[in-house]
Parts: structure tokens; C-alpha cells; sequence
């Protein structure tokens, strides 16, 4: 089955301890991006990648890192987390860049920092 | 910088009823427009898309039309089911996906 699978799906955790959200898709998508969601605020883009070792900064990246080492993965990485970081997240795929073809997502993941 | 502006942010429709959710954007080199429904704990998953080249398109119980002249485009849900309840959001590209707000749909029994 064609997905993007994100975990964890619930995360709990205190400021200041590095976290790493893990993102895989399995459709050889090029494009991959992070989101997220906040209630009133819609989606807001973190980083995204057009293809391995290319990221680059979305709307809201300060407080994130991200790599794309390999086509199918990419990571999201609070390496001090705070929290104005508590929010659900979402990782995205796409056949190629930008957005002229439509996005899978996945199903989440929901961080609280406290 | 570019935007995408969705409206009603909350529609109510009676079920059976129509639904219709409007977008403009401000990009006119804007050229591919998908919309997604979110259902609750879920990811957003794409239920239609047009390009710049259609005025028109429909998949069932769902259309989109678009009017590339005026920048707007919009969702038409006929037939209004119980299952249709969820957030929608629509999008613009250019080079880069440009989202909407967002728009809660409520299916009233």
C-alpha cells in the first residue's frame, strides 16, 4: 500500500530534549515536506526537500533541523525542544516538486513539550 | 507574499443539501489547484484537483470549478452525507503549494 508513515504517533516531552520525528515514504516520491498544525493557523510548511541532500526552510522553521540522506526517509529533528513546539505534524510526499501533483500524507504526530 | 484566502472558515448544511466552499489566490501564475478533506485524527487526503487548463471538474458527489480570470475557485459537494463532515482545505502552486485556512464542514442530520 502506497504511504507515508510517520512515528511516533503521540509524543510527550520535557524542554530541552532532543526528539527526532521519523518520516518514510514508499512511492519514490521526490518531493517531501513537514507541516504543522495549529488550531486557527492552518498548515504551515517547516522545511521540505526536492530530492536527496536538497532541504530547504519553509514558512516556520526556526527550532527545526531536517536531512534527506535518503529519497525514502526524512526526519524531523527538535534538537531543543520548547513549548511553543507543542502542535500536531504532519510529513507530506509528492511525485516531484513543488506542488503540481498532489500530497500524501501522513497521519500525524501529535508532540507535547512541557 | 502570495495567499490563498478560503471562505467560510465554518459551514452548517443540512444533510442531502449542497456545500460550497470558495478560494481565490493572488498568484495568476498559479496553475494547479487540489482540495483535501482532513477527517478527525487524520492526515489531509487529496479528494480533487484541477489545472489551469479546466474549468471544470467532477468526480462523483464532488466538483471544482475555476475561474481563472476572477483567481477563485471553488468546492461543490451535492447530496451531503453524514461521512462528508471533516475540514477542507484548498491550495494553489505555482512552484510552491499556497494553502487556505481551512473550512469545518458540518453535516446536520
Amino acid at each position: 500500500e502506497a504511504q507515508v508513515t510517520q512515528n511516533p504517533r503521540y509524543l510527550i516531552t520535557v524542554t530541552g530534549k532532543k526528539l527526532t520525528v521519523t518520516c518514510s515514504q514508499n512511492m519514490n516520491h521526490e518531493y517531501m515536506s513537514w507541516y504543522r498544525q495549529d488550531p486557527g493557523l492552518g498548515l504551515r510548511q517547516i522545511y521540505y526537500s526536492m530530492n536527496v541532500e536538497v532541504t530547504d526552510k519553509g514558512d516556520v522553521p526556526e527550532g527545526y533541523k531536517v536531512s534527506r540522506k535518503e529519497k525514502r526517509n526524512f526526519p524531523l529533528i527538535l534538537e531543543s525542544p520548547s513549548p511553543n513546539q507543542t502542535s500536531l505534524y504532519f510529513c507530506a510526499s509528492s511525485l516531484s516538486t513543488g506542488g503540481n501533483y498532489g500530497y500524501t500524507f501522513g497521519s500525524g504526530t501529535r508532540l507535547t513539550v512541557v | 507574499g502570495e495567499n490563498v484566502e478560503q471562505h467560510p472558515s465554518t459551514l452548517s448544511v443540512q444533510e442531502g443539501d449542497s456545500a460550497v466552499i470558495k478560494c481565490t489566490y493572488s498568484d495568476s501564475a498559479s496553475n494547479y489547484f487540489p482540495w483535501y478533506k482532513q477527517e478527525l485524527g487524520k492526515g489531509p487526503q487529496l479528494i480533487i484537483d484541477i489545472r489551469s487548463n479546466v474549468g471544470e471538474k467532477k468526480d462523483q458527489r464532488i466538483a471544482v470549478t475555476l475561474n481563472k480570470t476572477a483567481k477563485h475557485f471553488s468546492l461543490h459537494i451535492t447530496e451531503t452525507q453524514p461521512e462528508d463532515s471533516a475540514v477542507y482545505f484548498c491550495a494553489a502552486a505555482n512552484y510552491q503549494l499556497i494553502w487556505g485556512a481551512g473550512t469545518k464542514l458540518i453535516i446536520k442530520p
